[in-house]
């Protein structure tokens, strides 16, 4: 079966610093991966998707990077963060047909300070 | 503008009430539906789904949703909450699969009183 795995769950960091978000699905090859951000109160914003190693397009300007090293790894980065920064960090992966279910990790709640 | 609309943003319903939670999308063709839920702290949950054939859609946990097109609505209703329901529940669509991604709504937060 399928599973996703995000690390950290938590991370307090100080404005400025860097970012580096890791998201790795098992079970599966050739996903479509997504990242989104889920402000406190607020829906998903989603932040990133790839369809395939090296491919990334992003929905949003921000001072937020993706890449995507391997098929099944997905990372999220920021060389300075902001403090609206701040939020919950989901992954999500989805066959490449992409219109079925996208399936969730357990979320990053990032703190910048 | 493309968008997903959940008009209600907080609910509070009282233990074994039924309960509608309500979501309308504005795009031109049908577009793929979902429902998720989201536990505090945790990821999202699919509840159901909606592509094509009958409207009235079941999914996990006791939920259905029925799909209305000419109200561009895709509604979510279980007849008798629990309070394990208590959650935050997303409508999302995918509006074309060029894109590939969710766009959700604003989400509905779900109370449920002894």
């Amino acid at each position: 079966s399928q599973t996703i795995h995000q690390w950290p769950a938590t991370l307090v960091q100080p404005v400025g610093s860097p970012l580096s978000l890791e998201c790795t699905v098992e079970g599966t090859s050739n996903p479509n991966l997504y990242w989104y951000r889920q402000a406190a109160g607020r829906g998903l914003q989603l932040l990133f998707y790839s369809v395939g190693i090296g491919q990334i397009s992003s929905e949003v300007p921000q001072n937020l990077s993706a890449s995507r090293p391997q098929d099944r790894q997905f990372i999220l980065s920021s060389k300075k963060l902001l403090l609206s920064d701040s939020g919950f960090y989901l992954c999500a992966w989805t066959t490449d047909r992409g219109y079925n279910e996208q399936f969730f990790g357990p979320g990053t709640r990032l703190t910048v300070l | 503008a493309q968008s997903v609309t959940q008009p209600d943003i907080h609910i509070t319903v009282s233990e074994g009430a039924s309960l509608e939670l309500r979501c309308n999308y504005s795009y031109g063709a049908t577009p793929y539906l979902f429902w998720y839920v989201q536990s505090p702290g945790q990821g999202l949950q699919l509840l159901l789904k909606y592509f094509s054939g009958d409207t009235l859609v079941q999914g996990i946990k006791g939920f259905e949703a029925e799909f209305k097109r000419s109200q561009s609505s895709f509604n979510l209703r279980k007849p008798s909450v629990h309070w394990s329901d208590a959650a935050e529940y997303f409508c999302a669509v995918v509006p074309d699969t060029g894109r590939r991604a969710l766009t959700f709504g604003s989400g509905t937060r779900l109370q449920v009183q002894p």
